[in-house]
């Protein structure tokens, strides 16, 4: 059984640019959700992807967008990078919808915008 | 607008002794509380989670206890070792009705530091 992995796991990126994030889930589950951690704060749900489809969101802009794919891997883009978007990226597949379920976290992505 | 608390930045432990990790929230639909460990480097590692039903929950050395009145769980580590050294992150969870998504409201952590 694999666990969640999350490439790549440190990215620099200017201001303005965009990047995208990815995220193989754990072997089974067909639930990913992404959350960003600011330093020294908790992980923020970003969103959440069942079955290829967006699931739930959390407050962030429009310009966080995301992907499943057939296989339940997933990515995050994120357009018009900001300084603020400097953060930990941290995938998270669980198995279930609407179940309460344990997440698995992958190691995340630390991006730096400068 | 922090849903889930953690007061407590930081706390230090003399190895063999009780850790208390505390976690206050707000939201009354929340159903679902978890608590993760997370080490530098790596994502936060599921470790234990209570159900609103229940008001306790043992797992081995870690023991959670919900009281629902207070909206405060807690996190009971005995006996604490060296490995247990780490940001504890409280989590609790409400299911969105229309969707059925489940995310995760999380504290701010707290970093245990358990010494020899």
């Amino acid at each position: 059984e694999t666990g969640v992995t999350q490439s790549p796991t440190h990215l620099i990126k200017t201001r303005g640019q965009q990047v995208t994030l990815r995220c193989s889930s754990q072997s089974g589950h067909n639930t990913v959700s992404w959350y960003q951690q600011a330093l020294g704060q908790g992980p923020q749900f970003i969103f959440q992807y069942y079955r290829e489809e967006e699931n739930g969101r959390g407050n962030f802009p429009p310009r966080f967008s995301g992907l499943q794919f057939p296989n339940y891997s997933s990515e995050l883009n994120v357009n018009a990078l900001e300084l603020d978007d400097s953060a930990l990226y941290l995938c998270a597949s669980s198995s279930g919808q609407g179940t309460n379920t344990e997440a698995f976290f992958g190691q995340g992505t630390r991006l730096t915008v400068v | 607008d922090q849903q889930v608390k953690q007061n407590s930045p930081s706390l230090s432990v003399q190895e063999g002794r009780i850790s208390i990790l505390n976690c206050d929230y707000t939201n009354s639909m929340f159903d679902y509380f978890l608590w993760y460990k997370k080490y530098p480097a790596e994502g936060p590692t599921f470790l234990i989670s209570i159900s609103s039903i229940k008001d306790k929950n043992e797992d081995g050395r870690f023991t959670v206890f919900l009281n629902k009145s207070a909206k405060h769980l807690s996190l009971h580590i005995v006996p604490s070792q060296p490995g247990d050294s780490a940001v504890y992150f409280c989590a609790a969870s409400t299911r969105l009705v229309q969707t059925g998504a489940n995310n995760l409201f999380f504290g701010t952590g707290t970093r245990l530091t358990v010494i020899p």
